[in-house]
């Protein structure tokens, strides 16, 4: 997939900030979406995820907001803590078994 | 309540050697199983998928295979490895539809 032979962005922010990353996807037809946050030498975990019949999630600091119109997909993070850096990635899935996993985005925090 | 192992979680082997990696699911029954390569900053590449014993889908062509002999077992396997196969190798399971749930992944270093 297209994520593989990228270098992943990075976001930088300061202990206590809110954090955006976003996730653009590509296959209209996706009608549920993940968020996974990779800590280093870990496997990813799931955060939070969010259906196609829904614009806004929130969960315990985490909020997804979904953008179909323009194929969007974003996760806020509140009052960034150092235990968030980590990498990020959405997924996409249309109902196969096969998620499409973005390219994921590099959070550092700053204590 | 489910959890997922894979072993060894780190694996240094010499280019030639034949690979053995194993992947077990408890507390779910007829799991999709899947086997994701991770290079150091990069995104996951799917490598292989199953619905089923027995059943194995590959996504990319190359030199390591996979098979399922239980329902909760899957095993990635090559005869002769390169050095192109060093990586971080994960391990998911999902009910179709939901969220994946990774391994702590095997760090595998060909030399």
């Amino acid at each position: 997939g297209e994520s593989v032979g990228l270098h992943l962005p990075t976001l930088s922010v300061q202990e206590g900030d809110n954090s955006i990353i976003n996730c653009a996807y590509s296959n209209s037809a996706s009608d549920y979406f993940i968020w996974y946050k990779q800590e280093s030498g870990k496997g990813p975990q799931f955060i939070i995820d969010i259906r196609s019949n829904m614009d806004k999630r929130q969960g315990q600091r985490v909020t997804v907001l979904l953008n179909k119109t323009v194929k969007h997909l974003s996760l806020q993070i509140a009052a960034t803590q150092p235990g968030d850096s980590a990498v990020y990635f959405c997924a996409e899935t249309g109902g196969s078994y096969i998620p499409t996993f973005g390219r994921g985005t590099s959070l550092i925090v700053h204590p | 309540s489910q959890t997922i192992h894979q072993w060894p979680a780190t694996l240094v082997q010499p280019v030639g050697s034949p690979l053995s990696l194993e992947c077990t699911v408890e507390g779910t029954s007829n799991p999709n199983l899947y086997w994701y390569r991770q290079a150091a900053g990069r995104g996951l590449q799917l490598l292989f998928y199953s619905v089923g014993i027995g059943q194995i889908s590959s996504e990319v062509p190359q030199n390591l295979s996979a098979s399922r002999p239980q329902d909760r077992q899957f095993i990635l396997s090559s005869k002769k490895l390169l050095l192109s196969d060093s990586g971080f190798y994960l391990c998911a399971w999902s009910q179709q539809g939901t969220e994946q749930y990774f391994g702590p992944g095997t760090r595998l270093t060909v030399t």
